[in-house]
């Protein structure tokens, strides 16, 4: 069974562009959450994708935007990068609504450096 | 308000002795699930327990154990006789049964083993 897996592993991006990060789940689980965590810090919560639909966001701006496709894997978008948008990026992924009732399993996340 | 509190920024011990990770949450739900993650230095967060509200039975797993008391809301997570391989960081998190998704994290504690 393929665990979680997140590409790029690392990468390198201007103030102001645009980035695509992409997760692609556990096998058979049908919803994608996003972190962030920034240095030093425990990650906060972006968004939730579950069966194609948003399903609950956190305090993030709206260029913060993300997709979950027929396959259950999930884009997530940065558009107008700021400095503070570096960070690595976590996505996990569960059997159903996750949180509360099934466990997410994270995968190794993207780190995102805006320079 | 909901709230994760790891006071213990970094703790270091030599191996094998017994060390305990403090965690104390705020929620005003009732139905509240608590978690505990390891984040090595590959950064993929590893989930370790989860508990719900109403199970305050304490668990072990192996060398690890978790107190679960609600009266002082905390959910501490102890490791009996230590090993190098245990050094990380480690977090705790919450979620409530009303906020399906979201996982609340602590700041998280870094643990490192001496041998």
């Amino acid at each position: 069974e393929t665990g979680v897996t997140q590409s790029p592993t690392h990468l390198i991006k201007t103030r102001g562009q645009q980035v695509t990060l992409r997760c692609s789940s556990q096998s058979g689980h049908n919803t994608v959450s996003w972190y962030q965590q920034a240095l030093g810090q425990g990650p906060q919560f972006i968004f939730q994708y579950y069966r194609e639909e948003e399903n609950g966001r956190g305090n993030f701006p709206p260029r913060f935007s993300g997709l979950q496709f027929p396959n259950y894997s999930s884009e997530l978008n940065v558009n107008a990068l700021e400095l503070d948008d570096s960070a690595l990026y976590l996505c996990a992924s569960s059997l159903g609504l996750a949180g509360a009732y099934y466990e997410q399993y994270f995968g190794p996340g993207t780190r995102l450096t805006v320079t | 308000a909901q709230k994760v509190t790891q006071a213990q920024t970094e703790i270091s011990v030599v191996e094998k002795e017994d060390v305990t990770l403090d965690c104390v949450y705020e929620t005003r739900d009732t139905t509240y699930y608590l978690f505990w993650y390891k984040q090595p230095p590959s950064g993929e967060l590893v989930f370790l327990i989860r508990r719900n509200s109403f199970d305050e039975q304490n668990e072990i797993s192996g060398r690890y154990s978790w107190n679960f008391q609600k009266s002082t809301s905390s959910f501490n997570f102890t490791i009996t006789a230590s090993q190098v391989v245990d050094s990380a960081v480690y977090f705790c998190a919450l979620s409530e049964a009303s906020n399906t998704g979201k996982l609340i994290f602590g700041q998280g504690t870094t643990l490192q083993v001496k041998p």
